[in-house]
């Protein structure tokens, strides 16, 4: 079983400049989630996705972070302008179901200057 | 400017001893627990995971074991291998609530031959 595929793996970019990272979950794997994580620091979570509803984007800085999951099985994520504190490496996780086990990908670096 | 990550704690173990990894979780509402293992580039990967109803669960090489009233949980691996070295993460998840995965700090494991 294929897991869950990201792309890039890692992007270089200037502060100020716009991002984006994608992500296909595992298939059949309704529950989407991203994750934020700071060199050192355990996984942050984002957003999370039921199908294509959003269930929970609290911790989601919605003033520069987008994501969306159009027909509930991509996602893309968006950093709009990217600030320096932005970088770190962004995981893209599934679940069958909301109280399963959340298997991640292998994330994206991002590197801010 | 320079940056500087946070050191996480390390525990160093000879190859082929057991290795203990402790976590100490932080809702007591919490009622389901994943140990995760991410080895460096990697995002994490799912070890092992415990229900709230059990307080011992064994899987290839591993044990996890559950204390609620201490809110404690271990990561128990036999015969530790040089594969096995890489950041353990505990996690813990309120089914009944929004089943938000949050992350325990993680823990170094370092093998040496």
């Amino acid at each position: 079983e294929a897991g869950v595929a990201q792309s890039p793996r890692y992007k270089i970019i200037e502060k100020r400049q716009s991002v984006a990272f994608w992500c296909n979950p595992i298939s059949g794997h309704a529950t989407l989630y991203w994750y934020q994580q700071i060199l050192g620091q355990g996984p942050k979570l984002l957003i999370q996705f039921q199908n294509n509803g959003v269930v929970d984007d609290s911790q989601l800085p919605k003033d520069r972070f987008s994501a969306e999951r159009l027909k509930g099985v991509d996602s893309t994520l968006k950093i709009q302008p990217a600030k320096l504190e932005d970088s770190a490496v962004y995981l893209c996780a599934s679940s069958l179901e909301r109280q399963g086990v959340k298997y991640f990908g292998p994330g994206t670096r991002l590197t801010v200057l | 400017g320079e940056s500087v990550g946070l050191h996480l704690p390390t525990l160093s173990v000879q190859e082929g001893d057991n290795s203990i990894i402790n976590c100490a979780y932080s809702n007591s509402a919490s009622d389901y627990f994943i140990w995760y293992k991410q080895e460096s580039g990697k995002g994490p990967q799912f070890i092992i995971d415990i229900r709230s109803n059990m307080d011992k669960r064994q899987g290839q090489r591993v044990t996890v074991l559950l204390n609620k009233t201490v809110k404690h949980l271990s990561l128990q691996i036999a015969a530790t291998q040089p594969g096995d070295s890489a950041v353990y993460f505990c996690a813990e998840i309120n089914t009944g609530a929004n089943s938000k995965l949050t992350f325990g700090k993680g823990i170094t494991l370092s093998v040496r031959p």
